[in-house]
C-alpha cells in the first residue's frame, strides 16, 4: 500500500524556472520530512515539518505543510543544475519510538543549464 | 561527522547463493532500516530493528532475514539469491521518530 503519493514523478525544466512538487496521503501524519537523492548516494535529510499549516524556508526552499497533515509540498525558486536529484517525502508518527518512515515513490527533478 | 557504512557498494552473486549484506553506524542510534529501491517503485522497507536482537517486518520481507547482534550493525541476509532480488540496498539508521541517516547503498545484481 503506498501511504504517499508524490507527484509529478518526473520534471524537466530549465535553469532559473519555479516549481513545486506535492506529497499527498489520506493519514495524517504527525511528521513529515523532505529527501534529497543523488545518484549513486543515500538519501540526505533537508527539512522536518511537525505542525499543520508550517512552512519552512532552506534558501531557495519552501516547504508547506498542509494544515489536515495529510499533505505537503516542496517549492523550488529559481532552480538550478544543482538542484537535480531524486526527491521524497516521507511520512512519520512522533508518537512511536520504532521510528518507521513511509516513503513516496520520488519526483525525480532535472534542471537544464 | 555521522556515518552510515555498508559493507559493498556493488556486488554480484549468482541465483541460489547465500548473500550478506552488511550495515554500521557510529551514532550510537536504536533504529536500523533496510530498504531496497527500484526505479519507479521508491523505497520499500524490507526489515527494521528498534534494539539489539529486536526485528520486525517492512512492507517486502519475503526471501530476506536480517540479523542484529550489535547496537552499531545491521545485518540483511538473502537466503537463496533469486534474479527478482537484483536491486540498489539501502541501510538507514534514525533516533526515534527523527531523521534517518542513509549509507551509500549497495547495487546488487544476482545473475
Amino acid at each position: 500500500t503506498q501511504l504517499l503519493e508524490q507527484s509529478p514523478q518526473f520534471l524537466s525544466i530549465q535553469e532559473g524556472e519555479n516549481l513545486t512538487v506535492y506529497c499527498n496521503s489520506s493519514s495524517v501524519f504527525s511528521s513529515l520530512q523532505w529527501y534529497r537523492q543523488e545518484p549513486g548516494e543515500g538519501p540526505v535529510l533537508l527539512v522536518t515539518v511537525v505542525t499543520g499549516g508550517e512552512v519552512k524556508k532552506l534558501k531557495r526552499l519552501t516547504f508547506q505543510f498542509g494544515d489536515a497533515r495529510k499533505d505537503s509540498s516542496l517549492h523550488i525558486t529559481a532552480a538550478q543544475p544543482g538542484d537535480t536529484g531524486l526527491y521524497l517525502c516521507a511520512g512519520g508518527d512522533r508518537g512511536s519510538t520504532l521510528g518507521r518512515l513511509y516513503f513516496g515513490r520520488g519526483t525525480q527533478l532535472t534542471v537544464w543549464p | 561527522d555521522v556515518k552510515v557504512t555498508q559493507s559493498s557498494r556493488y556486488l554480484v552473486k549468482r541465483t541460489g547463493e547465500k548473500v550478506f549484506l552488511e550495515c554500521v553506524q557510529d551514532m550510537d542510534h536504536e533504529n536500523m532500516f533496510w530498504y531496497r529501491q527500484d526505479p519507479g517503485l521508491g523505497l520499500r522497507l524490507i526489515y527494521f530493528s528498534y534494539d539489539v536482537k529486536m526485528k520486525e517486518k517492512g512492507d517486502i520481507p519475503e526471501g530476506y532475514s536480517v540479523s542484529r547482534e550489535k547496537k552499531e550493525r545491521f545485518s540483511l541476509i538473502l537466503e537463496s539469491a533469486s534474479t527478482n532480488q537484483t536491486s540498489m540496498y539501502l541501510c538507514a539508521s534514525s533516533f526515534q521518530w527523527n531523521e534517518q541517516f542513509f549509507g551509500p547503498g549497495t547495487r546488487l545484481t544476482v545473475l
